[in-house]
């Protein structure tokens, strides 16, 4: 099972930043946070990932509070192709078995309108 | 450098039949992860295979699934026997040799059961 809530769906306007939140409570200091999206019918999409400080990259920034039990992708201009599903994940460092894999949830579906 | 590439990019068979979905990792990538989507579903991990290695199979249904990633050439999953139920996209990602690094997602296999 994800390890992570998001809400379910967001509205967003073009040209604004689009905030999504991501609760992780019970991560452990050894699990990173990562973010995908997924375009419709198309293969998920890496956007960032984080451990601790605030990442960003030329895609989006990664906010994580410093308890690291939330984090918040921003996409500070968002445009219609960003229309998508968001999931974030997180993923333990160390074992090969244990990253190998992701564990994706529902996911947030932003839709960026006019 | 090209990127995942998944063929055929739809499949279609009736019940019964094998349906064979091959994965072309990027160029230097060894990992290979298989997770499927079910229709308005979330993406379920599936396996995770390194060169001529199964190194995680704990998302595999216990029968008719398999998959391989041989010294050369693609990665396979193979179902035998399938069922609609096996209807689905079937995703393909690959990492380089030194991942924690961010998965790579091909355009996926649409397989429909008739």
């Amino acid at each position: 099972d994800a390890k992570t809530t998001q809400p379910p769906s967001m509205d967003c306007a073009e040209g604004r930043a689009a905030n999504l939140p991501c609760n992780h409570s019970t991560i452990s200091g050894n699990e990173y946070v990562y973010w995908y999206r997924q375009i419709h019918s198309q293969g998920p999409q890496y956007i960032i990932h984080g451990l601790k400080n605030n990442e960003t990259n030329e895609m989006a920034s990664l906010i994580i509070t410093e308890d690291r039990k939330s984090s918040t992708l921003i996409l500070p201009h968002a445009t219609l192709r960003d229309t998508a599903v968001y999931y974030c994940i997180v993923r333990a460092a160390g074992a090969t078995d244990s990253w190998g894999k992701l564990q994706f949830g529902a996911g947030t579906q932003v839709v960026v309108t006019p | 450098n090209a990127g995942v590439m998944q063929n055929p990019r739809h499949l279609v068979r009736r019940r019964g039949q094998e349906a064979r979905l091959r994965c072309s990792p990027m160029k230097g990538h060894s990992h290979v992860y298989w997770y499927r989507q079910l229709p308005e579903e979330g993406l379920k991990f599936m396996v995770y295979l390194q060169k001529e290695n199964i190194i995680d199979e704990s998302g595999m249904p216990k029968e008719r699934f398999s998959a391989e990633f041989p010294k050369e050439g693609p990665s396979i999953l193979r179902i035998q026997q399938v069922v609609r139920g096996d209807s689905a996209a079937y995703f393909c990602a690959s990492s380089p040799r030194t991942s924690l690094n961010e998965q790579f997602f091909g355009p996926g296999t649409r397989l429909t059961v008739l």
